[in-house]
């Protein structure tokens, strides 16, 4: 399937400051999933994105799809402690049946 | 996420032991699946289904078996083949189109005695 690496794996960040979290594949992307995992729980759903270029928020997360349908970004704006968690970025396999996950980037809040 | 429901949260096993993870869902999704979640290692996928009475081998399957007998069930049996099976195992569905997200259930955390 198709491999997607995410960077950085850990950031640890002041209450206020912001956050971006990016997803870089080596060949065009169909569309591309964000999940969030808090602590101990299981990854839900934020958002897709489909089209080259595409930008959506949502409310502090504004999300990212490059030109080339190769690359993505989440930034969140002034970070809360409730933005704690793993963030994931998942594109659709080999027909579309499955999807492949980066390996995450873990987000930690101090306030 | 409602509607899919993972059981036991918490398993434990001994060496040479089966062990069966339950996952069923009542969101009358086609597609589930089976994830495995080590730290720092992202999701790995063990075993999906589209279908009733077919299944797939995801990246990670040596040491697993599934059955998919019912839509709104399926199954995860962790062998005793599996020689590190220790990790965090995600259940998760969705509807059968390639624009469609995936819902998980809480989880099962899976520990060898």
């Amino acid at each position: 399937g198709q491999q997607v690496m995410q960077i950085p794996q850990y950031q640890h960040v002041q209450e206020g400051e912001d956050f971006t979290t990016y997803c870089n594949s080596s060949t065009t992307l169909s569309n591309i999933q964000w999940y969030k995992q808090r602590p101990g729980g299981h990854p839900v759903f934020l958002i897709q994105l489909v089209k080259s270029g595409e930008v959506k928020k949502q409310k502090r997360l504004t999300f990212q799809f490059g030109e080339a349908k190769k690359n993505s970004s989440l930034h969140i704006t002034a970070t809360q402690t409730t933005d704690v968690g793993t963030y994931f970025c998942a594109s659709p396999g080999g027909g579309y049946s499955t999807l492949t996950f980066g390996k995450g980037t873990m987000l930690l809040v101090s306030p | 996420d409602g509607g899919i429901t993972q059981s036991p949260k918490y398993l434990f096993r001994k060496e040479g032991q089966n062990v069966t993870l339950s996952c069923e869902q009542n969101l009358n999704h086609d597609a589930m699946y089976w994830y495995r979640q080590d730290p720092g290692q992202g999701l790995r996928l063990i075993y999906y289904s589209q279908i009733v009475n077919d299944f797939q081998k995801g990246d990670i399957a040596e040491g697993y078996s599934v059955s998919r007998e019912k839509k709104e069930s399926f199954p995860l049996t962790v062998t005793s083949a599996q020689k590190n099976p220790t990790a965090f195992y995600l259940c998760a569905s969705r509807r059968q189109n390639s624009n469609q997200p995936q819902h998980f259930g809480d989880g099962t955390r899976l520990s060898i005695l």
